[in-house]
């Protein structure tokens, strides 16, 4: 089975802090994606990697950062976090194929005062 | 903006009624999938539909993809306590410049017994 795994499940930072998410996945899967959630608003996509060292910007970008320096740990950085941002972070992979599917991570709930 | 949309965003039923979730995207997908995500829990796969027209059951729940591959259903027969949770659909499209997963916002289904 495919395990997704993510630092913490519960995660509470001040206003400017800056934050690391951290996320393993143990299939050598390709690609990565970390994704906020929200009531309403399902999920969204913040970034995205396809390969080591590779990025690209998903929807909502602004305010985050990401790191793959190996396969298989992908890290989002909130530069300075805001209140805005408390919110639940998801971290999924998949295999290289374009349709396959999805392996979700079991978040972690982000909340900034 | 959102390019998957989803609907209802919230239903309840009691135990044994049916329930459907409907998902429309504005643009031809090449596949949709289905994930399912229990309270306090990770998004799951449920399935994928990738040909025009294609229906496929997994026990009480059928999954429809439309002929234009543009919408799609699922449709959850006699609900049952354990069904309660949010119901994600997710596009797959080129979005960007890279294939990518849209999701809905979700349905949340509660059932009452």
């Amino acid at each position: 089975d495919v395990k997704v795994t993510q630092s913490s499940r519960y995660l509470v930072k001040r206003t400017g802090e800056k934050v690391f998410l951290e996320c393993v996945q143990d299939m050598d899967h390709e690609n990565m994606f970390w994704y906020r959630q929200d009531p309403g608003l399902g999920l969204r996509l913040i970034y995205f990697s396809y390969d080591v060292k590779m990025k690209e910007k998903g929807d909502i970008p602004e305010g985050y950062s990401v790191s793959r320096e190996k396969k298989e740990r992908f890290s989002l950085i909130l530069e300075s976090a805001s209140t805005n941002q408390t919110s639940m972070y998801l971290c999924a992979s998949k295999d290289r194929g374009s349709t396959d599917t999805q392996y979700f991570g079991p978040g972690t709930r982000l909340t900034v005062l | 903006g959102q390019q998957v949309m989803q609907i209802p965003q919230y239903q309840h039923v009691q135990e044994g009624e049916d329930f459907t979730t409907y998902c429309n995207s504005s643009t031809t997908l090449s596949n949709i999938q289905w994930y399912k995500q229990r309270p306090g829990g990770h998004p799951v796969f449920l399935i994928q539909l990738v040909k025009s027209g294609e229906v496929k059951k997994q026990k009480r729940l059928t999954f429809q993809f439309g002929e234009a591959k543009k919408n799609s259903s699922l449709h959850i027969t006699a609900t049952q306590t354990t069904d309660v949770g949010t119901y994600f659909c997710a596009g797959f499209m080129f979005s960007g410049g890279y294939n990518k997963l849209i999701f809905g916002a979700g349905t949340r289904l509660a059932v009452h017994p």
